[in-house]
């Protein structure tokens, strides 16, 4: 059901940027993609959003490819607490209701390390 | 803090027991969704209200669960004579109208014995 399609694991050293790509080659001209990122024990916390242009925010960037089949999001300066499971997701509109379901898949588990 | 309260953070019962799980949403937020979570998976959606109105529904919410947001501000989910299957992490997320994003909260955890 999930349309978007993560590496499961990646490393990344502290202080270094940490780059996680995400496939989602079926999107739809207006579906926004979604960053969300879980620390153990915890809920999903939001990262970004983006459509088409490139998003920075004090968290992260999303670098958005022009045909919008695949994105990238970046953390500049990786910590130890970032050591999460990100989660690429493109929203699902309900039928009737003006909103939206979030479609999660496996994630990617990052480890940054130090 | 005033995002996401879910109580309680924990729940460990019987299998056959009833139990019930409550969110409070961001106070502004008049949509609430509810989101069910097993070890090793994403979240995986169950329902969703608008203000009172629960506008859609999930094929994974069986007759066994109800979720209700009586006056468009808390909401509650019941499961009746709980299953082994049943024991997940149950996460709310509110957000302020459709297509903001989905603020959650940290979940009810629940074993079942």
């Amino acid at each position: 059901d999930a349309k978007t399609t993560q590496p499961p694991s990646m490393d990344c050293a502290e202080g270094r940027a940490a780059n996680l790509p995400c496939n989602h080659s079926t999107i739809s001209g207006n579906e926004y993609v979604y960053w969300y990122r879980q620390i153990h024990s915890q809920g999903p916390q939001y990262i970004i959003h983006g459509l088409k242009n490139n998003e920075t925010n004090e968290m992260a960037s999303l670098i958005i490819t022009e045909d919008r089949k695949s994105s990238t999001l970046i953390l500049p300066h990786a910590t130890l607490r970032d050591t999460a499971v990100y989660y690429c997701i493109v929203r699902v509109a309900f039928s009737q209701g003006g909103s939206e379901k979030l479609v999660f898949g496996k994630g990617t588990k990052l480890t940054v390390n130090p | 803090d005033t995002g996401v309260s879910q109580d309680p953070r924990h729940k460990i019962t019987k299998r056959g027991q009833n139990v019930t799980f409550r969110c409070d949403p961001i106070s502004e937020h008049n949509r609430l969704y509810w989101y069910r979570q097993t070890l090793g998976q994403g979240p995986e959606f169950l329902t969703y209200f608008q203000n009172e109105a629960q506008l859609e529904k999930s094929r994974l919410l069986s007759d066994r669960f109800s979720a209700e947001r009586p006056k468009g501000s808390f909401s509650t989910l019941e499961i009746q004579r709980t299953e082994q299957g049943d024991s997940a992490m149950y996460l709310c997320a509110s957000s302020l109208t459709g297509g903001q994003p989905q603020h959650f909260g940290d979940g009810t955890r629940l074993s079942i014995l």
